[in-house]
């Protein structure tokens, strides 16, 4: 079975600081991870996946994210938050041949100018 | 075109009514998903078509009902619903293929009140 873990519901950085989302993940095969953007009302927008190729991953927007198998984690960072990083970020994991998306329960940055 | 869109945009219902959700995409996707969403929740995955057939329904109850008429379009027919199936209905779609895992598109949502 998968499942992620997503550390901390609320994160609030300053504009310009280094924005850190945490997400843990669970799986007894190897796993396909992904990190979604929600802003308010409206639907989930794809930041960046992991899918086996290399470990540090970029994204869309500043975004990038590292698979580290020891520490089974998929954080996601990026050097310096803008206002309009505001938004929910869900962690999700998948496996090979499933359709099965296993969403993170979110975290949701406030960013303060 | 990379956009999977959903109407109506706001729904509300009362709970004798029925009504349909419509989602739509045109990127040849042959998987396509529908989830629910409760505010500060995310989303929970209620049907999965493959090839315009269900390939997994996660105990939905019967009052929602999934059709998908060719491979573009998705529908979820509402009808009898409670206030607690008031929500966030999201559309989604992705390649379908065995060996690779495909990201999924997702859909602006159509928000549902029932009254």
């Amino acid at each position: 079975a998968q499942s992620v873990t997503q550390l901390g519901s609320h994160v609030s950085v300053s504009e310009g600081a280094l924005v850190l989302l945490r997400c843990n993940y669970s799986s007894s095969v190897p796993p396909y991870l992904f990190w979604y953007v929600q802003y308010p009302n409206q639907g989930l927008q794809l930041l960046l996946k992991y899918t086996s190729a290399a470990t540090l991953v970029k994204g869309i927007n500043g975004f990038e994210a590292e698979f580290k198998k020891s520490e089974t984690s998929f954080h996601l960072t990026k050097p310096s938050a803008h206002m309009s990083d505001a938004a929910e970020y869900f962690c999700a994991v998948t496996r090979t041949g499933a359709n099965n998306l296993f969403f993170g329960t979110g975290t949701r940055l406030t960013v303060i100018p | 075109d990379t956009e999977v869109t959903q109407t109506p945009k706001h729904l509300v219902m009362g709970m004798t009514n029925k009504k349909s959700l419509k989602c739509e995409q045109h990127m040849g996707h042959r998987a396509m998903y529908w989830y629910k969403q409760k505010a500060k929740k995310p989303p929970e995955l209620m049907f999965v078509y493959s090839y315009e057939k269900l390939s997994i329904n996660e105990s939905v109850p019967s009052r929602f009902s999934p059709e998908c008429p060719n491979s573009s379009l998705l529908n979820l027919h509402l009808h009898a619903l409670q206030p607690e199936d008031s929500a966030l209905y999201l559309c989604a779609s992705s390649q379908e293929m065995a060996l690779r895992v495909t990201e999924q598109f997702f859909g602006p949502g159509t928000r549902l009140t029932v009254l």
